[in-house]
């Protein structure tokens, strides 16, 4: 299997903060690495697919970047909506595996 | 609009299996490429793909539990059924089904998940 390392498990950050989180692959994955929001309580929502490209609806403060083993999900300024948790997955190969989520709370 | 709704119980007891059908709409199994996934997520823990099933009833497993999952789908109904033999307290999670297309492999969109308790 591949292994997903996000990086934070949790970040505490204010209303207008730029956040970054990152996610590590136990090996090259290309771009098949997406990114979902999971709102407490909610089912997960696709913001960013191929590792580069807006889900459409989704604001353009998300962002994602990234290939091979190292990707990373920035919000240029952090809203309220925001808070949640956070977590990418890869498609190179199955099993498809996520990474274990980076809870992004109120500072 | 592609939505997908899951059903089963809430409620199982240890050793019992576990059966939960995934019932969709805005898309065909019968479409090439078309895909369907259980993602099951413990309370408080992270998501884990249980199985994938393809247009072409391509299978896929975890490899840590494919001794006790079966997928099938039925396109007739648009439903896929799951289903998780021998359940422990570990099992105990929301399941969610989710669309998916075989190349590129994202998850979207998901259902809105049901709680599955094991207890006795």
């Amino acid at each position: 299997d591949i292994q997903m390392t996000q990086s934070p498990s949790s970040l505490s950050a204010s209303v207008g903060d730029r956040v970054t989180i990152t996610c590590r692959a136990s090996q090259t994955i290309s771009t098949y690495l997406h990114w979902y929001q999971q709102i407490s309580g909610k089912a997960p929502r696709l913001l960013i697919y191929a590792a580069s490209t807006l889900q459409s609806g989704v604001p353009s403060r998300f962002s994602g970047s990234g290939s091979g083993t190292e990707f990373t999900l920035t919000i240029s300024s952090l809203q309220p909506e925001d808070f949640a948790t956070y977590y990418c997955q890869q498609s190179y190969i199955t099993p498809r595996t996520f990474g274990q989520g980076t809870k992004v709370e109120i500072k | 609009q592609i939505t997908l709704k899951e059903s089963g119980p809430t409620l199982v007891k240890p050793t019992q299996t576990l059966t939960l059908t995934c019932t969709f709409s805005g898309f065909s199994l019968k479409t090439r490429g078309m895909g369907v996934g259980w993602i099951r997520q413990p309370p408080g823990k992270a998501l884990e793909c249980l199985a994938l099933i393809y247009w072409n009833d391509d299978k896929r497993y975890s490899p840590s539990l494919k001794s006790r999952l079966t997928i099938t789908k039925d396109t007739s109904k648009n439903q896929v059924v799951f289903t998780m033999t021998n359940m422990d307290p570990v099992d105990t999670a929301t399941y969610y089904c989710a669309h998916t297309i075989m190349t590129p492999g994202w998850f979207d969109p998901w259902g809105q998940g049901t709680l599955v308790t094991v207890s006795s």
